[in-house]
């Protein structure tokens, strides 16, 4: 149990453009996720927390105009990087947690490299 | 600022003994503990958490959480080289909308 995908495993895209990220909970009803970000060798670094019907809640310094997310659902959040740029290159994890626990479960990545 | 604090290592261990990670947090409040592990390029793996004071064991791990300590540890017994990774500690404290503060990682070498 507790399955978590996301959407690709990796891409690549032009400085500018806008890329979306799915993350789904495949066998539980995530009520809360997150988004995290980690660049090569740092930890993990919360940028964002979403509530099932709710605006997401950004860390400080996270722009909540660049980054876009959207939890319309109990099985989906996404997250939009909207006109990127390399810095944004990155490692994106999603992560989901039910109502019924505290544990996060993780999401396999998806690797941004913009060009 | 509340603050999760691990080794960062490399912590050596020999394939067959007992790897002993450790971790302190700051906020005296937290109330779940959690560990993860996590191969090079991949997403973090939860391995254990644990909320109240002792042992939790679960095969070959074992977490131990000392709150009047604010120690949490995690144990792996008969270490195998698959064990090698780097480990997360991560504490949610109260009032904190299930947020997680992680530990940097301490990265652990098992050696044939």
């Amino acid at each position: 149990g507790a399955v978590v995908s996301q959407h690709p495993s990796w891409v690549i895209c032009k400085s500018g453009t806008s890329v979306k990220i799915e993350c789904r909970s495949l066998d539980f009803q995530a009520t809360t996720m997150f988004w995290y970000r980690q660049f090569p060798k740092q930890s993990l670094m919360l940028m964002a927390t979403s509530n099932e019907g709710s605006k997401a809640t950004y860390e400080q310094g996270v722009e909540k105009d660049k980054f876009l997310i959207n939890h319309a659902s109990l099985t989906l959040s996404t997250l939009t990087v909207t006109s990127a740029h390399p810095e944004d290159s990155s490692f994106y994890i999603c992560s989901a947690k039910s109502d019924s626990s505290y544990e996060q479960y993780f999401g396999p990545g998806t690797r941004l490299t913009v060009t | 600022q509340k603050e999760v604090e691990q080794n960062s290592g490399p912590l050596s261990v020999p394939e067959g003994a007992i790897a002993s990670l450790n971790c302190t947090y700051s906020d005296r409040g937290s109330q779940s503990f959690f560990w993860y592990r996590q191969y090079s390029g991949k997403s973090p793996e939860l391995i254990m958490f644990i909320y109240s004071n002792g042992d939790k064991e679960d095969g070959r791990f074992t977490a131990q959480l000392n709150k009047a300590s604010q120690y949490v540890s995690l144990l792996i017994r008969d270490s195998q080289p698959s064990d090698s990774a780097t480990y997360l500690c991560a504490v949610m404290g109260r009032d904190s909308n299930y947020q997680l503060i992680w530990g940097a990682g301490t990265k652990l070498i098992i050696k044939p």
